[in-house]
């Protein structure tokens, strides 16, 4: 079965620099969300999307943007990066639009900044 | 506000040992939901479970439990004959009426051979 998905892997940038990472949900699935885990810490959220509109905000920079996209694709938008943006960041996937229901995750994007 | 503790940072066993991951949360909420996540080695995080608030029954999956008691605010899980495939960090995590699902900083299970 088709999981979600997250481009790329792993991206390596510089401080100052901009990242965009991508999503793609499990077909069907209306809402997108996006979390991100230091090293050795647990997932924080970041933000959320149900069809196409943020629906609910974590603890995302101001720096960072993101949207859901017309085909539920999502992007996370990163600028101006420092250090300590260095974390695998998380997308997972559901249908309905609140958390109870089970999230799927994709296999993260690795962020190292220099 | 909500909030997921995992008091125990690793736990280490030996193959065919059965080992609990504890799990207490906190809540203000009358309906909430309980997860459990698994990351392996590689990274991922692998759904386990999801609990609601209002279904206090135990559920065995194959060599995985899960005791969920209201009275105590915890949501425990039990591998039991555990192998070494089970290595890995477990997550508990709370979700209310939102989209802010909350991780407990997780527990690092080494299954040693």
């Amino acid at each position: 079965a088709a999981g979600v998905i997250q481009s790329p892997r792993h991206l390596i940038k510089e401080k100052r620099e901009t990242a965009t990472l991508k999503c793609y949900p499990i077909p069907r699935h209306d809402t997108v969300y996006w979390y991100q885990q230091g090293p050795g810490q647990d997932p924080q959220f970041l933000i959320s999307f149900y069809e196409k509109m943020q629906s609910d905000k974590g603890s995302i920079p101001d720096r960072f943007s993101a949207q859901q996209f017309s085909d539920y694709h999502s992007e996370l938008n990163m600028s101006s990066l420092e250090l300590g943006d260095s974390a695998l960041y998380f997308c997972a996937s559901s249908r309905g639009g609140y958390t109870n229901e089970k999230l799927f995750f994709g296999s993260g994007t690795q962020l190292s900044v220099l | 506000a909500q909030k997921v503790t995992q008091a125990q940072t690793e736990i280490s066993v030996v193959e065919k040992e059965d080992v609990t991951l504890d799990c207490v949360y906190e809540t203000r909420d009358t309906t909430y939901y309980l997860f459990w996540y698994k990351q392996p080695p590689s990274g991922e995080l692998v759904f386990l479970i999801r609990r609601n608030s209002f279904d206090e029954q135990n559920e065995i999956s194959g060599r995985y439990s899960w005791n969920f008691q209201k009275s105590t605010s915890s949501f425990n899980f039990t591998i039991t004959a555990s192998q070494v495939v089970d290595s890995a960090v477990y997550f508990c995590a709370l979700s209310e009426d939102n989209n802010d699902m909350r991780f407990g900083a997780g527990t690092r299970l080494t299954v040693k051979p």
